[in-house]
């Protein structure tokens, strides 16, 4: 158990809809990172927050965004689904520099989210 | 990030030490090398990293050559439990907040019985 939690774990929903998952970091870590993995893709980088900033932005699509609150759970919206949109999304948080472990980052189960 | 080479799959006897290389010839002096494993569908595990000099933990050894264009990632002691996908990168550490991962298709390690 990392110590990031993902909810829901499991997601099915229709194209041209609108869904939200949610990400709690481990307790003390300041930066969230989202990723998508899906089959032809792979593992890639969408999106980090730093303490409720934006701080780097990777391969994320206009229909989705991401925010951080003040209790520094982290959401992802992704609107007007495709078929493509279908993958898992992973949740990923790391301490803040200088803290222990603050090169790692930890994975949360990941959300599976299937577009019909 | 520096782009990364790795073969596609391993296989390795229970038991026996696994050697996953790892090639990245364009690594830059401020880049470390990152080691992370993803088990079927469970989210991406840290398992070491290093920037010149070898490395060992709980997990595993990192073996960086001199030139730092390659390393090697050892299990000492491989268990079928350690069949998973594993993933070397390389990525710059800086002195403020932390960065994204660039994941690669990885090496898809299979522990045999």
């Amino acid at each position: 158990d990392s110590g990031v939690t993902q909810t829901p774990k499991h997601l099915i929903t229709a194209t041209g809809q609108r869904v939200t998952l949610r990400c709690s970091p481990r307790s003390g870590d300041l930066s969230v990172y989202w990723y998508q993995q899906s089959l032809d893709q792979g593992l890639q980088f969408l999106i980090q927050y730093y303490n409720g900033e934006e701080r780097a932005k990777g391969n994320i699509l206009e229909r989705f965004s991401a925010q951080q609150f003040p209790d520094l759970h982290s959401e992802l919206n992704l609107s007007s689904l495709e078929l493509g949109d279908s993958a898992l999304y992973f949740c990923a948080s790391s301490a803040p520099p200088g803290g222990r472990a603050y090169n790692e980052q930890f994975f949360g189960p990941g959300t599976r989210l299937t577009v019909l | 990030d520096a782009k990364t080479t790795q073969p596609p799959s391993m296989d390795c006897a229970e038991g026996r030490a696994a050697n996953l290389p790892c090639n990245h010839s364009t690594i830059s002096g401020n880049e470390y090398v990152y080691w992370y494993r993803q088990i079927h569908s469970q989210g991406p595990q840290y398992i070491i990293h290093g920037l010149k000099n070898n490395e060992t933990n709980e997990m595993a050894s990192l073996i960086i050559t001199e030139d730092r264009k390659s390393s090697t990632l050892i299990l000492p002691h491989a268990t079928l439990r350690d069949t998973a996908v594993y993933y070397c990168i390389v990525r710059g550490n800086s002195g403020g907040s932390n960065y994204k991962l660039t994941f690669g298709k990885g090496t898809l390690l299979t522990v045999n019985p």
